[in-house]
């Protein structure tokens, strides 16, 4: 278990809606970083917070937005939900604002666009 | 662009042996990288880590070499075992606050 904790765990969302995923990291993690893995590949960068701000971006469309509270939990928003959104997305914690250091899964919410 | 690829989709070992899963990079900044192990509907696990300054590094039955004039990265896994059975992924990192990851290798341990 790497205590980052992910929510829901499976999600089905019909073309053209808004979908907002959950992650809470490990405690005393202050960083978090969400992917979007399609099925068979490997992770692919969506974004990064770092004390509430964002801290570097993919190449990823701005309907894909997020947040990050006090307590570093965050939140992954998608709007205008495209069936190429299909994938899981992950939610990675780590310690500083930088990449370079041990980052953690949680398990993924698997997001169904029909 | 950045990139990183690994050589071979499907590795089968039998139980017992040696397992090398190897991983190429073609970001010469990249200072950190990381091995994921991810096992079906699971996310990625951390295996173990190298930064650039070095060329190896041990775990538990687990390896990570480091090869920087050609920019090629290893896993090793002494004494394959069945629950050794999953995806790998290499991830690099640099000055940029992500991480890449490659499409990984399906390792299959054969009994």
């Amino acid at each position: 278990e790497t205590g980052v904790t992910q929510s829901p765990t499976h999600l089905i969302k019909t073309r053209g809606q808004q979908v907002t995923l959950r992650c809470s990291s490990q405690s005393g993690h202050n960083t978090v970083s969400w992917y979007q893995q399609a099925l068979g590949q490997g992770p692919q960068f969506i974004f990064q917070y770092y004390r509430e701000e964002e801290n570097g971006r993919g190449n990823f469309p701005p309907r894909f937005s997020g947040l990050q509270f006090p307590n570093y939990s965050s939140e992954l928003n998608v709007n205008a939900l495209e069936l190429d959104d299909s994938a899981l997305y992950l939610c990675a914690s780590s310690l500083a604002g930088w990449g370079n250091t041990e980052a953690f899964f949680g398990q993924g919410t698997r997001l169904t666009v029909v | 662009g950045e990139s990183v690829g690994l050589h071979l989709p499907t590795l089968s070992v039998q139980e017992g042996d040696n397992s090398i899963i190897n991983c190429a990079y073609s970001n010469s900044a990249s200072d950190y990288f990381i091995w994921y192990k991810q096992e079906s509907g699971k996310g990625p696990q951390f295996i173990i880590d190298i930064r650039s300054n070095m060329d190896k590094r041990q775990g538990q039955r687990v390896t990570v070499l480091l090869n920087k004039t050609v920019k090629h990265l290893s896993l090793q896994i002494a004494a394959t075992q069945p629950g050794d059975s999953a995806v790998y992924f290499c991830a690099e990192t640099g000055t940029a606050s992500k991480l890449t990851f490659g499409t990984g290798t399906r390792l299959q341990v054969t009994l």
